[in-house]
């Protein structure tokens, strides 16, 4: 079975620029879920899909963030302008049931976003 | 939210026991304490979760005193690919709400 994939893996771009990070979760998982850990900080989370509506969105950091997961499946999260602050890692996370402590969230590998 | 922290490295030797401590003195009624292994330009994989006391698996065993301020991830006999960051997390959970608030992370270096 396919873990949570995440596209780029890693991505160079310059501020102002704008760039757009893809999740596929885990088929049949109706949570996904974005964190991001930004240079000498601890991993944070940025928001919650339960299918194609936001749960929770309360750690987007400011509107130049968007993310959407049309139909429920696969999320993209687009930065735009994108800022020298932005740099670090996008993590990408799906699990299972909508509620309880047992499903396990499974992460992707990370997409490594560099702002010059 | 709770407040985690934890142990920024910690060195050990391939066969021992490795205890990682972590303080979450905020944690909710309703959060469940977990703990996940990276390793360099990977995501984070799952290991343990508990509520309370002691519950173990086929990697590892997480104790979890009755005030749940603490918890402590133990892995017996260490071996060199346990070299990792080990992330202590909380995990709030509710119907249709889940969220991990993640701690700083403890890097474990093994040595031969």
């Amino acid at each position: 079975e396919a873990g949570v994939t995440q596209f780029p893996s890693h991505s160079v771009i310059e501020k102002g620029q704008t760039v757009t990070l893809r999740c596929d979760p885990i088929s049949g998982h109706d949570n996904l879920y974005w964190y991001r850990r930004v240079m000498g900080k601890e991993i944070k989370f940025l928001l919650h899909f339960v299918k194609e509506s936001k749960q929770d969105e309360s750690g987007m950091p400011n509107n130049r963030f968007l993310a959407e997961r049309t139909g429920g499946t696969y999320s993209t999260l687009k930065v735009q302008p994108a800022e020298l602050e932005d740099s670090g890692v996008y993590f990408c996370a799906s699990s299972y049931d909508r509620g309880g402590s047992g499903n396990t969230i499974y992460f992707g590998e990370g997409s490594w976003l560099t702002v010059v | 939210l709770a407040k985690i922290t934890q142990p920024i490295s910690m060195d050990s030797y391939e066969g021992q026991e490795v205890n990682i401590t972590c303080s979450h003195n905020n944690i909710a009624t309703n959060d469940y304490i977990t703990w996940y292994q990276q390793f360099p330009s990977q995501g984070p994989r799952f290991i343990i979760q508990g509520y309370k006391t002691k519950v173990t698996n086929e990697v590892a065993s997480l104790f979890i005193p009755a005030d749940r301020k603490s918890s402590t991830l133990s892995l017996p006999r260490v071996s060199l690919s346990d070299t990792a960051v080990y992330y202590c997390l909380v995990r709030t959970s509710r119907t249709g709400f889940q969220k991990l608030v993640f701690g700083t992370g403890t890097r474990l270096l093994v040595s031969p």
